[in-house]
């Protein structure tokens, strides 16, 4: 069964400067989708960037990047130039390619401050 | 733009009642789903629902728990006799398609108490 772990359930950065949450997962499918998933407070969960395993280029939106290291089953989130409105938790998230349906499995998510 | 929503948002309830979550996906979504996350713990798949039947449940999704998506717009969870270990919120979710192209919309969450 896949796993996936987010080893930071807390991070603070301060506005403007640049934030690394962490991701790690286990899985012995060669290919799957991964994501990052933004839950600010009281609102729903939303979607920020995803990463097919096939692809060895790194997903890019915007101010968010991620580091995917297929061998060492990694998959960090990158936030650059911090603004207040990042501040949320985050959950990465794995999904197995194919199938009949999108049964995401999450890890526990890390909370993000942003300091002005 | 077009959302998930859920209802109610706090639901506080004795053990042994029934409980239903109600939730309204996007209207042209045809895949929906239910995840629940207990306090501190990760969030966990429940069911997913295509064409008025459960494509998939996981092991959590037992016989106390059911689905309906009674009038083509609604989609509920029903738990039947809640246990304090029902507590949790539960998220809704709904895509377009399966597959590569399925992003999941999720709604804001129904958090359940259970006394």
């Amino acid at each position: 069964a896949q796993t996936v772990t987010q080893s930071q359930p807390e991070m603070s950065v301060q506005e403007a400067e640049t934030v690394t949450l962490s991701c790690t997962y286990d899985t012995s499918e060669s290919d799957y989708y991964l994501f990052w998933y933004k839950q600010p407070p009281s609102r729903q969960m939303i979607l920020v960037i995803r990463q097919e395993a096939y692809k060895q280029q790194n997903a890019t939106e915007n101010r968010f990047s991620v580091n995917f290291q297929k061998a060492a089953k990694s998959f960090s989130l990158k936030i650059s130039d911090s603004q207040l409105g990042d501040a949320a938790m985050y959950f990465c998230a794995y999904r197995s390619y194919g199938g009949a349906t999108n049964k995401l499995i999450f890890g526990t998510g890390t909370l993000l401050a942003v300091q002005p | 733009e077009p959302e998930v929503t859920q209802t109610p948002s706090h639901q506080v309830t004795q053990m042994g009642q029934e409980v239903i979550l109600r939730c309204v996906p996007i209207s042209n979504h045809l895949y929906f789903y239910w995840y629940r996350q207990i306090l501190g713990q990760k969030v966990e798949f429940l069911v997913s629902f295509y064409n008025n039947e459960i494509s998939e449940k996981s092991e959590i999704f037992d016989d106390q728990f059911s689905v309906e998506r009674p009038d083509g717009s609604n989609f509920t969870l029903k738990i039947r006799s809640t246990k304090l270990e029902d507590s949790a919120m539960y998220f809704c979710a709904s895509s377009v398609a399966s597959g590569t192209y399925g992003e999941l919309f999720f709604g804001e969450g129904s958090r359940l108490t259970v006394l």
